[in-house]
């Protein structure tokens, strides 16, 4: 059983379009994260939700918008694609509990090449 | 603010040679979460270890070891027999333990064991 996945795998797109990128859990966590990944291999969050709430927005472009139509689930919309949005993004999801962060399991990630 | 800095950007080793990657890290919290992840050239991320800021000893798997030396911010991970599976980058993080959970990860240290 997959944990974290996310859907598509690899996603090519012109300059300008808008695009989606789906993740679900199955592991009944509270909280799931968006990072992005560059071509030079850093990882950095972009957003957070915990039970459908955001709890963090990092400075992000406003051209990315997180929805969380349930706590299994959080997309990414991307509008107006530019070419510095190519990137490996990456799901994830925790259980925090008092005082303790549970591990964040990570999805495959989603390769996003804007041409 | 939270920064982690892996200062060896790539590190060759040859076959059963023990290698040791750096992290350093640095936080105005007193409670804490340190993480190494893998990455393979798969893509995928792998969650090795989480050691909360309490605990100050050592931490032995198998061929894998971590040093947590709070005193001089480190959190060191070494390989012990390194094997050509072990080739991947290799991701030390932070999370503050309190309020949002966020991983904050270093630039990552690309492994090659050389057969």
């Amino acid at each position: 059983d997959t944990a974290v996945s996310q859907t598509p795998k690899y996603l090519v797109t012109q300059m300008g379009n808008d695009k989606s990128i789906k993740c679900e859990q199955n592991l009944g966590h509270d909280t799931m994260y968006w990072y992005k990944q560059d071509s030079k291999k850093f990882l950095k969050i972009m957003f957070s939700y915990n039970n459908k709430e955001l709890i963090i927005n990092e400075t992000v472009p406003n051209r990315f918008s997180p929805k969380s139509p349930d706590k299994a689930h959080l997309n990414l919309h991307i509008n107006s694609l530019e070419l510095g949005d190519s990137a490996v993004y990456f799901c994830a999801s925790s259980q925090p509990g008092t005082g303790v962060m549970g591990e964040q399991f990570f999805g495959p990630g989603t390769r996003l090449t804007v041409l | 603010a939270q920064k982690v800095t892996q200062a060896q950007t790539e590190i060759s080793v040859v076959e059963k040679e023990d290698v040791t990657l750096d992290c350093v890290y640095e936080t105005r919290d007193t409670t804490y979460y340190l993480f190494w992840y893998k990455q393979p050239p798969s893509g995928e991320l792998v969650f090795l270890i989480r050691r909360n800021s309490f605990d100050e000893q050592n931490e032995i798997s198998g061929r894998y070891s971590w040093n947590f030396q709070k005193s001089t911010s480190s959190f060191n991970f070494t390989i012990t027999a390194s094997q050509v599976v072990d080739s991947a980058v290799y991701f030390c993080a932070l999370s503050s333990i309190q309020g949002a959970q966020k991983l904050v990860f270093g630039q990552g240290t690309r492994l090659t064991i050389n057969p």
